[in-house]
């Protein structure tokens, strides 16, 4: 039972245009929510965060959205330049110690 | 210079072989990670440990085995139980601290059978 989903498995955008990755939830339990960027053959690496007493969080280029109603977030990314190519995990925590990974997008951006 | 160190990068195993992948954090994380990572399945966890001396199976425990003797160190063990361990394997750590969830990863070992 995937509790995290990320149904795009794939993204392809022209640099400088906005890039929107999408992740679905079905735990309403979930209180904490992060994005982890993938090179290949690399650990992942912490890209942004965002609690559910919130419904948007930005830090640079990057912003992360919160909808809760409907158990969904999104990242985007403005303006999308080459070196933003990767594969994109959302995360979940239904408690503290735990994160549950969604299946990751992989991120194309074209010069 | 913190963070966490996985080794081998690559490592072989040869069929009935149970082989170890090392995992070393100074970061002072009390949490410590076992991942796997396939093709389109993502992360999923294999252990996890919160404090020495006591871990706790994951999703897809069966066929490895791990232990966590120092705070620093959370080797796990790919058994010649696990009838699929070609994978990519990555350990991570966390700081206890709620609201915070924010896991670090190593670089990770790609294990191939032979």
């Amino acid at each position: 039972d995937q509790q995290v989903k990320q149904n795009s498995p794939s993204l392809s955008v022209q640099e400088g245009r906005i890039s929107i990755l999408n992740c679905d939830y079905t735990n309403s339990m979930f209180d904490y929510f992060l994005w982890y960027k993938k090179y290949p053959a690399e650990g992942p690496t912490f890209l942004i965060s965002i609690s559910s007493i919130k419904d948007k969080n930005e830090d640079g280029r990057f912003t992360v959205f919160l909808n809760k109603s409907a158990k969904h977030l999104s990242l985007h990314i403005v303006p999308s330049q080459p070196g933003d190519s990767a594969v994109y995990f959302c995360a979940a925590s239904p408690y503290t110690g735990k994160l549950i990974f969604g299946q990751g997008t992989t991120l194309q951006v074209k010069p | 210079d913190g963070g966490i160190t996985q080794s081998p990068k690559y490592l072989f195993r040869k069929e009935g072989q149970n082989v170890t992948l090392s995992c070393e954090q100074n970061l002072n994380h009390d949490a410590m990670y076992w991942y796997r990572q396939d093709p389109g399945q993502g992360l999923r966890l294999i252990y996890y440990s919160q404090i020495v001396n006591d871990f706790q199976k994951g999703d897809i425990a069966e066929g490895y085995s791990v232990s966590r003797e120092k705070k620093e160190s959370f080797p796990l063990t790919v058994t010649s139980a696990q009838k699929n361990p070609t994978a990519f394997y990555l350990c991570a750590s966390m700081a206890r601290k709620t609201g915070s969830e924010k896991l670090f990863f190593g670089s990770g070992t790609q294990l191939s059978v032979l």
